[in-house]
């Protein structure tokens, strides 16, 4: 079966840096996302990978390594309004999107 | 904004009660997707049309009946729902499902209680 992985829950200090991590198995791989989704909001995209590679965005960085079937994503400087919950999701060799349950991350002062 | 838009944000319903979700998107697409949001619980795709047509119906028990009467606008009929239904609906769009590579647009979801 496909299967994405991700830490249920995480909590780091404002002004720190956090890693979260995914990884996946799946039949195929065309990409892999990044959404963020504060609490009774709509998921946002933060992110799209399809090489290898780090790609950053800001505070937001991504990076993608297929081969080991392993994503993360890294946010600096952390605010107090990035706590909410980031959601994993690759797409598969049909194009269907297989989610990871997300991880809700939790910044203290 | 996210340029999507559901209604009702929270809904409260009996067992026998019927009720209905709408989703409306301001984005010119012309895909739009059901997802159901539980607690600890990856996305569930239900639904998916493109162009108006029903193009996926991921198992999803017959007492959800989806309609979509043009691009923009995307329902949820719900008939004699299970307490075990109860979850965040949430609904989205993109330019199309012929490929999945671009994101997708979220509304803020419905918050669905089943008593």
């Amino acid at each position: 079966g496909q299967n994405i992985d991700q830490p249920t829950e995480m909590t780091a200090t404002e002004g720190a840096i956090v890693q979260i991590n995914c990884t996946y198995q799946t039949s195929g791989f065309n990409g892999l996302f990044w959404y963020q989704q504060h609490a009774g909001e709509a998921p946002t995209f933060l992110s799209y990978n399809v090489l290898d590679g780090l790609e950053e965005k800001g505070r937001f960085s991504s990076f993608l390594s297929r081969s080991k079937g392993y994503s993360y994503l890294l946010l600096k400087e952390l605010q107090m309004k990035d706590s909410a919950s980031y959601l994993c999701a690759v797409v598969d060799s049909n194009y269907q999107l297989i989610w990871g349950a997300g991880t809700k991350l939790i910044i203290k002062p | 904004e996210t340029g999507v838009t559901q209604t009702p944000r929270h809904l409260v319903m009996g067992m026998t009660n019927k009720k209905s979700l709408k989703c409306e998107q301001h984005l010119g697409h012309n895909a739009m997707y059901w997802y159901k949001q539980s607690a600890k619980k990856p996305l569930e795709l239900m639904f998916v049309y493109n162009f108006k047509e029903q193009t996926e119906n991921n198992s999803v028990p017959s007492r959800f009946s989806p309609e979509c009467p043009n691009s923009s606008h995307l329902f949820l009929h719900l008939h004699t729902l299970q307490p075990e239904d109860s979850a965040l609906y949430l609904c989205a769009s993109s330019p199309s499902r012929d490929s999945y590579t671009g994101e997708l647009f979220f509304g803020e979801g419905s918050r669905l209680t089943v008593l």
